[in-house]
């Protein structure tokens, strides 16, 4: 079974600018999932999705933060503009079903400068 | 809203003694806990999960139990071996039809195992 697959693996970009995250989830997971771990704690819930729909964006800074999954396979996370406070690795999940059986991907480590 | 509590933050032991991590959950719905392993520069790996109709599960030399009343749940790892050196995360959760079973991670423990 493959596993969940994210790019890049790693991402510097200056304060101010833009960047994307891709995720693409074990196949069949209907439940996606986009974590924030900055250095020294735990994962942090940006955004959950079932198939295409949000089910949970509560801690998801919605004025700078986005987040889609087309066709409930593939999802983007895009961070416009970003602040010195988004470093941090931004991990992707998916489950076969809400709240068990998660899988995480290896994630992608964004620095801002 | 749902909050995790563990500890200790660091962990040191020799190599064959026994280390334990503890975590503390607020939301007493919730009914899953599980925990990761996560070795530097990698993905959280799943290494051992309870559900709350259960109050102990064990696989080779990892335990976890669970106590529903006091809100509590610990992860037991017998006989450490260096590569068990890594942080661990507890983790709690309401799984279930009309929840969204997203998880509350603690803060992390980082466990040495010295040789």
């Amino acid at each position: 079974e493959a596993g969940v697959a994210q790019s890049p693996r790693y991402k510097i970009i200056e304060k101010r600018q833009s960047v994307a995250f891709w995720c693409n989830p074990i196949s069949g997971h209907a439940t996606l999932y986009w974590y924030q771990q900055i250095l020294g704690q735990g994962p942090k819930l940006l955004i959950q999705f079932q198939n295409n729909g949000v089910v949970d964006d509560s801690q998801l800074p919605k004025d700078r933060f986005s987040a889609e999954r087309l066709k409930g396979v593939d999802s983007t996370l895009k961070i416009q503009p970003a602040k010195l406070e988004d470093s941090a690795v931004y991990l992707c999940a998916s489950s076969p079903r809400q709240g068990f059986g998660y899988t995480f991907g290896s994630g992608t480590r964004l620095t801002v400068v | 809203g749902e909050n995790v509590e563990q500890h200790p933050s660091t962990l040191s032991v020799q190599e064959g003694d026994s280390a334990v991590i503890k975590c503390t959950y607020s939301d007493s719905a919730s009914n899953y806990f599980p925990w990761y392993k996560q070795e530097l520069g990698k993905r959280p790996q799943l290494i051992i999960d309870i559900r709350s109709n259960v109050g102990e599960k064990k696989d080779q030399r990892i335990a976890v139990t669970l106590n529903k009343t006091a809100k509590h749940f610990s992860l037991h790892i017998t006989e450490t071996q260096p590569e068990d050196s890594a942080v661990y995360f507890c983790a709690a959760s309401i799984y279930g039809s009309s929840n969204t079973g997203k998880l509350i991670f603690g803060q992390g423990t980082t466990l040495q195992v010295k040789p």
